[in-house]
C-alpha cells in the first residue's frame, strides 16, 4: 500500500523568506501523480501544485516549486518570499496513474506553516 | 467563494442524536468524496461517488451512512455516534471519479463535535 510521510508536523518563516516543506511516499508504482494541498484556517483545501511521476521537470506555480527526487521517493515543496497568506497547513498527497477502481488520493499528516511578520 | 458548500459549519451532538451533513457543489462535477480529518492523522476517505453511484465504501462503521440523491448534492447521515467521530468532515469533488489528473476541489468542512 502507499504511504506519504510528512516528517515535519511544523514549520516557521519569516516573511519574504524561503522555506521547504518535506515529504516522501512509498509506492512500488513507476507512474503516479504528486500533489501538495493547502488548507488555511479557513478550512478549504486548495490545490497548489501537481506533479506527474513520468515528468522529470519539476513543477513551478508562482511562488511554489517542487524538488522532485524520483529515486529517493522525495516530493519536497519550496515556498520563495513567502507571504503572511501562506500561512496553512499543508498537506501532500498521492495518487496512482492508473486511475480507474483503483484510485485513491493518500494524504500526509501534514505539516503546519506558521509566517511571521 | 467555493464551488463545493457545505453545511452546517459546526455540529454538536449528543451519542444517541441523528444528524446529517450536507454538502453542495456547483462545478458540474460528476464524482463527490466524504473525507474524515482528524488531529494529527492523515484525510481518510470515507465515500466516494460517480454519477450519484457509490464507488467507494472504506470499511466506514455503519453509524455514517451517506446519500447522493444527484450529482450536485451529498448527504452524510449520521445516528448513534461515538466520541471519537469528533471531527472535521470535508466534502470534495472532481469532473470525474477514477482520473489521478483531475485535482479535487473542497470545501470548507463540517466540525463535529460529539458529546
Amino acid at each position: 500500500a502507499q504511504t506519504v510521510t510528512q516528517s515535519q508536523p511544523e514549520m516557521s518563516v519569516q516573511e519574504a523568506e524561503t522555506v521547504t516543506l518535506s515529504c516522501t511516499y512509498d509506492t512500488s508504482e513507476s507512474d503516479y501523480y504528486l500533489f501538495w494541498y493547502k488548507q488555511p484556517p479557513s478550512r478549504q483545501m486548495i490545490l497548489v501544485i501537481r506533479q506527474e511521476a513520468y515528468k522529470q521537470q519539476n513543477a513551478t506555480e508562482n511562488r511554489f516549486s517542487v524538488n522532485f527526487q524520483k529515486a529517493a521517493k522525495s516530493f519536497s515543496l519550496k515556498i520563495s518570499d513567502s507571504q503572511l497568506g501562506d500561512a496553512a497547513m499543508y498537506f501532500c498527497a498521492y495518487s496512482q496513474h492508473s486511475g480507474g477502481s483503483n484510485y485513491k488520493l493518500t494524504f500526509g499528516k501534514g505539516t503546519l506553516l506558521t509566517v511571521n511578520p | 467563494e467555493t464551488g463545493v458548500t457545505q453545511t452546517p459549519r459546526h455540529l454538536v451532538m449528543g451519542m444517541t442524536n441523528k444528524k446529517s451533513l450536507k454538502c453542495e457543489q456547483h462545478l458540474g462535477h460528476n464524482a463527490m468524496y466524504w473525507y474524515k480529518q482528524s488531529a494529527k492523522k492523515p484525510l481518510e476517505l470515507m465515500f466516494v461517488y460517480s454519477l450519484e453511484e457509490r464507488v467507494e465504501n472504506n470499511s466506514v462503521p455503519s453509524r455514517f451512512s451517506p446519500e447522493c440523491p444527484n450529482s450536485s448534492h451529498l448527504f452524510l447521515h449520521l445516528h448513534t455516534l461515538q466520541p471519537e467521530d469528533s471531527a472535521l468532515y470535508l466534502c470534495a469533488s472532481s469532473q470525474d471519479w477514477g482520473l489521478p489528473n483531475q485535482p479535487q476541489h473542497f470545501g470548507d468542512g463540517t466540525r463535529l463535535s460529539i458529546l
